[in-house]
């Protein structure tokens, strides 16, 4: 079946500091690919979202572009801000309805 | 405002009794959820419906039951069976289409002592 794969965190920055968070997918097809956001103690918030291949999903100031070739689904930002800290979950369509999380990112950025 | 609600926010229980968690939605979906997350951890799915007077066990339903009488209501029921039930409970849902998306509500915090 479908997976995700994320990088594993804490990941800690500088404000201002550039962004990537690595994620890479295995599926058959071209299934949607999403990101998501937690801040502690909520519910997970849809980020952005891709629909097809080279499709690129943004959403306050992020990014994130499906790539079939690496099969890979990679978030980032050009300037971090402390209110951006949370873990952050990519995730893929699977079947029936279906979602499947990667383990999380926790981001920590410092003033 | 559309949305999913859960509630309570926080629930504590005594070990042995069972707890429903209630979740309900306004969006109109067809699709709903019910997740498990413990600390540090990523979503575990624990039963899912697609349609009314429907659902699915997912990856760990062992211990919990849950019913959808209603399209709007999914509420999950943790039963004395399930040996760990601490956890954040997160509730779901979706339109019925292949590859959309999901909505979460706040989540309910659920202490077993």
């Amino acid at each position: 079946g479908n997976s995700v794969t994320q990088m594993e965190g804490p990941v800690t920055l500088s404000e201002e500091a550039f962004l990537t968070i690595n994620c890479t997918y295995t599926a058959t097809g071209y299934p949607s690919l999403f990101w998501y956001v937690q801040y502690p103690g909520e519910g997970l918030q849809l980020l952005l979202k891709a629909t097809k291949a080279d499709d690129k999903g943004s959403n306050k100031g992020f990014e994130a572009t499906y790539r079939k070739e690496t099969t890979s689904f990679h978030l980032e930002k050009g300037s971090v801000q402390v209110s951006d800290s949370a873990v952050y979950f990519c995730a893929v369509y699977s079947s029936a309805s279906k979602i499947i999380f990667g383990s999380g990112t926790r981001l920590s950025i410092r003033p | 405002d559309g949305g999913i609600t859960q509630s309570p926010k926080y629930l504590f229980r005594k070990e042995g009794q069972n707890v429903t968690l209630s979740c309900e939605q306004n969006l109109n979906h067809d699709a709903m959820y019910w997740y498990r997350q413990d600390p540090g951890q990523g979503l575990r799915l624990i039963y899912y419906s697609q349609i009314v007077n429907d659902f699915q066990k997912g990856d760990i339903a062992e211990g919990y039951s849950v019913s959808r009488e209603k399209k709007e209501s999914f509420p999950l029921t943790v039963t004395s069976a399930q040996k760990n039930p601490t956890a954040f409970y997160l509730c779901a849902s979706s339109i019925h289409t292949g590859g959309g998306e999901q909505y979460f509500g706040p989540g309910t915090r659920l202490t077993v002592t």
